[in-house]
């Protein structure tokens, strides 16, 4: 079965340089979320789509933005990268509970280290 | 606001022991949805389970079982006859349906090592 793809799945930048992580969800799932996972730390939820709009808001630093686009992949923009935005990104999807299911796959994530 | 609670931080058996995972959860709504995930060394988050508020039926999955006590806001996660692949962290999360907002909110996580 088809599984959420993020690509780059490694990414190293330098601090104050910008990064955009891409993620594709499972077909036919339309709701995305994007968590932040600092070493030795739980997932933090980020932000999550629905239907391409914004649907809900975590700990999303206003130096990051996201959106959904119209195939339904999301992308996740970083800017000014801090020495703590160090940790592993993770995108998940999931459908809308009506015609789907409530639970969050989840990609492979995405390594990123801000030297 | 939410809150779970896993307050084994790292648990070591020795293989085919049966181990127990605790999660206590803290949440205002009445209707909810708990989850366990298996994160291995390889860093990947793998759905395990979804249990729903209504629903307090016991679960079993081969060596895998759940059990869920709304009285004690607990869903535990019990490995019998653990083997080495079984070592990773495990993730208890919950998430908020009365609000619509499924947004998982996390335990810190416990680091299950079998040895062989």
């Amino acid at each position: 079965a088809a599984g959420v793809i993020q690509s780059p799945r490694h990414l190293i930048k330098e601090k104050r340089e910008t990064a955009t992580l891409k993620c594709y969800p499972i077909p036919r799932h339309d709701t995305v979320y994007w968590y932040q996972q600092g070493p030795g730390q739980d997932p933090q939820f980020l932000i999550s789509f629905y239907e391409k709009m914004q649907s809900d808001k975590g700990s999303i630093p206003d130096r990051f933005s996201a959106q959904q686009f119209s195939d339904y992949h999301s992308e996740l923009n970083m800017s000014s990268l801090e020495l703590g935005d160090s940790a592993l990104y993770f995108c998940a999807s999931s459908g809308n509970g009506l015609a789907g299911t409530y639970e969050q796959y989840f990609g492979p994530g995405t390594r990123l280290t801000v030297t | 606001a939410q809150k779970v609670t896993q307050a084994q931080t790292e648990i070591s058996v020795v293989e085919k022991e049966d181990v127990t995972l605790d999660c206590v959860y803290e949440t205002r709504d009445t209707t909810y949805y708990l989850f366990w995930y298996k994160q291995p060394p390889s860093g990947e988050l793998v759905f395990l389970i979804r249990r729903n508020s209504f629903d307090e039926q016991n679960e079993i999955s081969g060596r895998y079982s759940w059990n869920f006590q709304k009285s004690t806001s607990s869903f535990n996660f019990t490995i019998t006859a653990s083997q080495v692949v079984d070592s990773a962290v495990y993730f208890c999360a919950l998430s908020d349906m009365d609000t619509g907002r499924r947004a998982l909110t996390f335990g810190s996580g416990t680091r299950l090592q079998v040895q062989p």
